[in-house]
């Protein structure tokens, strides 16, 4: 059973459109975050998220994303109104214990969501 | 200060040769290096850490070197394999904080 499984792999949205990411991490999990990949460039921190509340945000993250762990299993990323330069790979990660512990507490990361705005 | 600077973008390496991928930061509040691995289509998987407080650390064909002084910390991959074919991220956690700071990237290739 994979650490993070994201649904969907590929989303394509038009540009002013709200688009909801999933993912849903293995239940021992605490500690959750989410990054983006533009094509070719480097992984990019926007959130993290501790006991049902943000913890710390990149400027990337500004009022346009939200998240939330509405049912205790599923964690959501939301774009409320896309722009064509939030088309990247969307990662949500997952931690038993926070990154700092490393080898004990590693960061798990799922395969994906693409999201396309056109 | 909280970037993570990583060279090259990418490599070309023979099976059996060395990889070395090199990573440099400012932030000295960082205190834990991970190196990420990253296949087309998968996220980022954990290959192999360090802390500030050793030089060096090895598993298996893969070791880390760490420079403190410098602030500089590199990857080699001995005996490189076509399998090893990938994107390797450097990555630096500070104590303060609690996520990954990813360096550029680089793509390996390992020609057989």
């Amino acid at each position: 059973e994979p650490e993070v499984t994201q649904t969907p792999s590929h989303q394509v949205t038009q540009m002013g459109q709200e688009v909801i990411l999933r993912c849903v991490p293995i239940s021992n999990h605490l500690y959750f975050y989410w990054y983006r990949q533009i094509l070719g460039q480097k992984v990019e921190f926007l959130v993290s998220f501790y006991n049902n509340e943000i913890s710390e945000k990149s400027e990337i993250f500004d009022d346009q994303f939200s998240v939330e762990r509405p049912d205790g299993s599923n964690f959501t990323l939301k774009i409320r109104s896309t722009k064509l330069e939030d088309s990247a790979m969307y990662f949500c990660a997952a931690s038993i214990q926070g990154v700092r512990l490393g080898y004990n507490s590693p960061l798990h990361f799922g395969n994906g969501t693409r999201l396309t705005v056109t | 200060q909280q970037q993570v600077k990583q060279s090259p973008q990418s490599l070309i390496v023979q099976k059996g040769g060395i990889s070395i991928i090199n990573c440099a930061y400012e932030n000295t509040a960082f205190d834990y290096f991970p190196w990420y691995q990253q296949f087309p289509g998968k996220g980022p998987a954990l290959l192999i850490a360090i802390r500030p407080d050793v030089s060096e650390k090895k598993e298996g064909r893969f070791t880390i070197s760490f420079n403190k002084s410098a602030k500089q910390f590199s990857l080699h991959i001995m005996d490189s394999q076509p399998g090893d074919s990938a994107t390797y991220f450097c990555a630096a956690v500070g104590a303060a904080g609690n996520k990954l700071t990813f360096g550029g990237g680089t793509r390996v290739l390992v020609k057989p």
